[in-house]
């Protein structure tokens, strides 16, 4: 049973930066695709982007390119999502997910993990 | 950039009752690459339907996707108490993903 596990809730300044980890266990991680997506309070889910651990080379979305850094751990199957020049808009939830087929790029997401609630705020 | 419009905003049903939820894009998806989520509060999204008209594993026969190109559908054929909860579409067929702004589905 393939699990992600993500890091706790974080505080943040503007104009700072946070990470979030996202754990995997269960599956082969380091060639399955692993998402981020985010939810800002009362909006629908917003996808940030993915990684292929095997291969290191992100995949971000047009919005957050340039402010959003995705890396990966293969020896604790780990993956972090670091977005920095932090603003109150980006007060949200932020999900790692992985796809229904991992061997797929673009497929609908079959397993998230808990979720890890990042406030922005003077 | 693909947007996905969903209707009603909120649909207040009995139990037991069918309910219908819209799902309308900017383009064309295709027939294979549209996705739905149920939200409960405090819950990470759950896959409901993929590929437009596919059960995920686990998911109640009540719960069916129907459409294609720019316009899908959700229905709940006979509404149940825990079905309460946000629901979301999502494409997956153009190099990245949209998510629409959600279903509200509340309990007489």
């Amino acid at each position: 049973q393939v699990q992600l596990v993500q890091s706790g809730a974080e505080v943040k300044k503007p104009g700072s930066s946070v990470k979030v980890s996202c754990r995997a266990s269960g599956g082969t991680f380091r060639s399955d695709v692993l998402n981020w997506v985010r939810q800002a309070p009362g909006q629908g889910p917003e996808w940030m982007g993915g990684i292929i651990p095997m291969f290191a080379r992100p995949n971000y979305a047009k919005k957050f390119q340039g402010r959003v850094t995705f890396t990966a751990d293969e020896s604790t199957s780990t993956v972090y999502m670091e977005l920095s020049s932090l603003k109150s808009e980006d007060t949200a939830v932020y999900y790692c997910a992985r796809p229904l087929d991992t061997r797929i790029v673009y497929d609908a997401f079959d397993i998230w993990g808990q979720g890890t609630m990042v406030t922005v705020s003077s | 950039e693909m947007v996905l419009t969903q209707s009603p905003g909120t649909l207040s049903l009995s139990p037991g009752e069918r309910a219908t939820l819209s799902c309308r894009a900017s383009q064309n998806v295709g027939s294979s690459y549209l996705a739905w989520y149920q939200q409960k509060p405090g819950q990470a999204p759950r896959l409901l339907i993929y590929g437009a008209s596919s059960r995920a594993t686990g998911i109640p026969d009540r719960f069916s996707g129907s459409g294609s190109g720019t316009d899908f559908t959700l229905t709940i054929s006979r509404l149940e108490p825990e079905d309460v909860a946000v629901y979301y579409c999502q494409q997956y067929g153009s190099a990245s993903f949209t998510f629409g702004p959600g279903t509200k589905v509340d309990i007489k």
